[in-house]
Parts: structure tokens; C-alpha cells; sequence
């Protein structure tokens, strides 16, 4: 169980386009869904958290108008990068945050989306 | 000082050898501990909640000591399998988790 697909694995786009990226929980509900960007060598970093029929919380220094969210369903999130630059380029994970029982708090990752803007 | 500190290593051990990792972390309010284990350009995998009383799950073990605000993971009998990024991530509340650099393992046949 707690399986997270995300939606596409890959993707290139050519400079100021938009690019969204789809994370479902395949075999839960996910009230709550997370967003993070890891560049080369560096920690995975927070960007957002989507909550069901709310709105995203964002990070520090994350730009709610160039990353939206939108959780509109209890088992789907997207991630749109809009206007994306060579410096949006990176791996991008959601995942989903268990419920109840010993999955409580544990976050099940979906595997990730490798974002080239040239 | 940040949230969650690792060491990135490399960590270069040969097969069989004992090896532990250490992450400090910066919020004495944190409520819960995790090891993932990601491999390069994967997502990262839960390897082990870590609990107050330690917890061990065959080769490996977790250990939290809140009072230095620390948590260890031991990994015993390495394997070549065992080569990959471990990262720590720490609940500080409000449902958001925090992820250490990751501690790069490399194990030598």
C-alpha cells in the first residue's frame, strides 16, 4: 500500500513554458501532499504543502505566483511551473503524508520528475 | 545553524565493515525521526522510523538521544547494496518535515 505515482518522470521544455507535473496517491487518501525540489548534491528542500480544497502553503523564498498548486481532489496534486527558466531545472518529488496507524507522519514519495528547461 | 545537519561524506567502507552515521538536528519541540535511503536520481525510500527507545531492523539500527538532539543510524555487515544516499528528516510540527544533505555511502568490495 501507499504507493505515489507522479506524472511525467521527464520532461524538457524550452524556456517560458509552463510545465505541471501531476503526484497522485494511488491507494490512499491524501488530505495532505508535499512538493519538494532537490538540485545536484544539495537536500531535498520544501517548496509547498497542498492541502485538499485549500490553499498551498508555500516555503521562504518560494514564489506562490511561479509554482502553483492546486490539490483539488483527496488522491491528486499538480505542480505548475509557470514561465520556467534554465534555473527551474531540477528534480522535483511530491509525496503524500500517511493517515493514521503507524504510517502516521511517515511521507510516501512519489519518483520524482527530472525538469530540463533549456 | 541549520534544521537538520549530516555529513555528506563520501563514506568509503569495505564490504562486511560496520558504519554510522550521525544528523543534528536544531528544534528540541521535534516530535518525530526518519532515515531514507535514496539512490542516485531516484526518489528517497523510508528506511526506518526512529523511535525514543531505539529501534533495529535486521542489520540496521536507530538510535534518537534527545538530550544532544541527535539521531545515529548503524548499519552492520555492509553489503554492496548498501551503497546510497542516506538522508535524515526530522517533524518539527505543523506537519512539516525537514531533510539533512544526505550522507553518501559507498561500499568497497
Amino acid at each position: 500500500g501507499a504507493v505515489v505515482s507522479q506524472h511525467p518522470s521527464r520532461v524538457i521544455c524550452k524556456s517560458g513554458t509552463s510545465v505541471k507535473i501531476e503526484c497522485r496517491s494511488l491507494d490512499f487518501q491524501a488530505t495532505t501532499m508535499f512538493w519538494y525540489r532537490q538540485f545536484p548534491k544539495k537536500s531535498l528542500m520544501l517548496m509547498a504543502t497542498s492541502n485538499e480544497g485549500s490553499k498551498a502553503t508555500y516555503e521562504q523564498g518560494v514564489e506562490k505566483d511561479k509554482f502553483l498548486i492546486n490539490h483539488a481532489s483527496l488522491t491528486l496534486s499538480t505542480l505548475t511551473v509557470t514561465s520556467a527558466h534554465p534555473e527551474d531545472s531540477s528534480f522535483y518529488i511530491c509525496s503524500a503524508r500517511g493517515t493514521s496507524g503507524s504510517s502516521y507522519n511517515e511521507q510516501f514519495f512519489g519518483p520524482g520528475t527530472r525538469l530540463t528547461v533549456l | 545553524r541549520k534544521e537538520v545537519e549530516q555529513d555528506p561524506g563520501p563514506f568509503n567502507v569495505p564490504e562486511g565493515a560496520t558504519v554510522a552515521f550521525n544528523c543534528t538536528y536544531s528544534n528540541s519541540a521535534s516530535q518525530s525521526f526518519f532515515w531514507y535511503r535514496q539512490d542516485c536520481r531516484k526518489e528517497p525510500k523510508l528506511l526506518m522510523s526512529v523511535y525514543s527507545s531505539g529501534n533495529e531492523d535486521g542489520r540496521f539500527t536507530a538510535q534518537l538521544n534527545r538530550a544532544s538532539q541527535y539521531i545515529s543510524l548503524l548499519i552492520r555487515d555492509s553489503k554492496l547494496s548498501d551503497s546510497a544516499t542516506y538522508l535524515c528528516a526530522v517533524n518539527g510540527g505543523y506537519q512539516k518535515v525537514t531533510f539533512g544533505i544526505g550522507t553518501k555511502l559507498q561500499v568497497i568490495p
